[in-house]
C-alpha cells in the first residue's frame, strides 16, 4: 500500500532534549516536505527536499534540522526543542514538485514542557 | 514570498453549492492547489491549477486568475461529509519550486 509513515504519532517530551521524528514513503518520490500546522496560523513549511542530498529551507526552518541520505526517508530533527516547537507536524511527498499529487503523513503531535 | 488569503469560516445545507475563494499576492507563482483536511486528519488533494481557467473533478471544480491572483473551489450537491477544512496552497518557481504556501484554511459546516 502506497503510504507515508511517521514516528512517533504522539510526543511528549522536555525543553533542551534532542528528538527525532521519522518520514518514510514507499512511493519511490523524488521530493519530501515537512509542515508545521498550528490553530489559527494553518500549515507552514519547515524544510523541503527535491532529491536525495538536495535539502532547503520553508517559511519556518528555525529551530530544525532535517537530512536525506536516502530517498526514502525524511527524518526532522529538534536539535534542543523549545515550548514554541509544540505544534502538529506533517511529512508530505509527491513524485516531484510539480503538479503531482503530494501525499500527507498522518501527523505527528508534539508537546514540549 | 507569498499571502495567501481566504475565508475563516463558511456554512452551507447539505444539496446546496458552496464557493470557497482564495487570493494570493506572490513573488512568484507556479500553481494553486486545493486540499481537504478533516479534523483530526493529514490534508488530502482535491486539485492544482496552472493556468487560467475552470478545472471540474466529479462534484468539485477549481477556478484560477492569474492575472487577478484568484482562485475559487465549488463545492455542488453539499453532503455532511463535505464539512471540513478546505485549504488553498500556491506554489513558488525557479530556485524555490518547492516551496509551498498555505493559507490558513477555510472552516466549511454542511448542516442537513
Amino acid at each position: 500500500e502506497a503510504q507515508v509513515t511517521q514516528n512517533p504519532r504522539y510526543l511528549i517530551t522536555v525543553t533542551g532534549k534532542k528528538l527525532t521524528v521519522t518520514c518514510s514513503q514507499n512511493m519511490n518520490h523524488e521530493y519530501m516536505s515537512w509542515y508545521r500546522q498550528d490553530p489559527g496560523l494553518g500549515l507552514r513549511q519547515i524544510y523541503y527536499s527535491m532529491n536525495v542530498e538536495v535539502t532547503d529551507k520553508g517559511d519556518v526552518p528555525e529551530g530544525y534540522k532535517v537530512s536525506r541520505k536516502e530517498k526514502r526517508n525524511f527524518p526532522l530533527i529538534l536539535e534542543s526543542p523549545s515550548p514554541n516547537q509544540t505544534s502538529l507536524y506533517f511529512c508530505a511527498s509527491s513524485f516531484t514538485s510539480g503538479m503531482e499529487t503530494q501525499y500527507f503523513g498522518p501527523g505527528t503531535r508534539l508537546l514540549v514542557l | 514570498g507569498q499571502n495567501i488569503d481566504q475565508p475563516t469560516e463558511m456554512t452551507a445545507t447539505e444539496g446546496a453549492i458552496v464557493q470557497i475563494n482564495c487570493t494570493y499576492q506572490t513573488s512568484g507563482f507556479n500553481g494553486l492547489f486545493w486540499y481537504q483536511q478533516h479534523a483530526g486528519e493529514a490534508p488530502t488533494f482535491l486539485s492544482y491549477n496552472v493556468l487560467d481557467g475552470l478545472e471540474e473533478k466529479g462534484r468539485f471544480s477549481s477556478f484560477l486568475s492569474r492575472s487577478k491572483g484568484y482562485s475559487y473551489l465549488l463545492l455542488k450537491e453539499l453532503q455532511m461529509k463535505d464539512s471540513a477544512s478546505y485549504l488553498c496552497a500556491a506554489r513558488d518557481r525557479g530556485s524555490t519550486l518547492g516551496r509551498l504556501y498555505f493559507g490558513r484554511g477555510t472552516q466549511l459546516t454542511v448542516w442537513p
